[in-house]
């Protein structure tokens, strides 16, 4: 069975344009997550979808948006890039909800803002 | 305030030692879940352990090990006989009941096996 997949791997953008990222997770699973991760720090929490419907989101700016389709696969999108938006983008697939899910994750999405 | 701490930011030591990493944890909660997660090269973190906050037994899996202790906090992570495979980035994670979904992530800690 297929993993988490992401796409694309990797993407360069400049300062104020807009990215989507996609992710598709694991056969069977309901709920998608998102992260951003940082060189050196660990992943930040950005939102949580479950059977299409935002269930949590992070601390993060109104730049910030998700979506979820009824094949349970997820979209991220990010307007008005700034350089700090840089990171790895991680997203992560469970068969529940609950905060205690063990997290499949994809290998991430890597945006350079230039 | 929810937080994790993993004081080491790197380590490195020579293959088929012993290496312990630590995590350090703060809740007010009682109810509360930790997580050990893996990170090669690759960058897909790699599930490892979860465990609740009821369940202090130790636990053993294969060359992995882990020891919880909720009197001082702590989740560590001790690997035995370390091999070159090893090397990647651990993180450990706190999620708790009413959380907004998220889990709560230490800063990782960055391991070096030599050969």
């Amino acid at each position: 069975d297929a993993g988490v997949t992401q796409s694309p791997t990797h993407l360069i953008k400049t300062r104020g344009q807009h990215v989507t990222l996609r992710c598709s997770p694991i056969s069977g699973h309901k709920s998608v997550s998102w992260y951003q991760q940082v060189l050196g720090q660990g992943p930040q929490f950005i939102f949580q979808y479950y059977e299409k419907e935002e269930r949590g989101r992070g601390n993060f700016p109104d730049r910030f948006s998700a979506r979820q389709f009824p094949n349970y696969s997820s979209e991220l999108n990010v307007n008005a890039l700034l350089l700090g938006d840089s990171a790895l983008y991680l997203c992560a697939s469970s068969s529940g909800q609950s905060t205690n899910e063990k997290l499949f994750f994809g290998s991430g999405t890597q945006l350079s803002v230039l | 305030a929810q937080k994790v701490t993993q004081a080491q930011t790197e380590i490195s030591v020579v293959e088929k030692e012993d290496v312990t990493l630590d995590c350090v944890y703060e809740t007010r909660d009682t109810t509360y879940y930790l997580f050990w997660y893996k990170q090669p090269p690759s960058g897909e973190l790699v599930f490892l352990i979860r465990r609740n906050s009821f369940d202090e037994q130790n636990e053993i899996s294969g060359r992995y090990s882990w020891n919880f202790q909720k009197s001082t906090s702590s989740f560590n992570f001790t690997i035995t006989a370390s091999q070159v495979v090893d090397s990647a980035v651990y993180f450990c994670a706190l999620s708790l009941l009413d959380s907004n979904y998220q889990l709560i992530w230490g800063a990782g800690t960055k391991l070096i096996i030599k050969p």
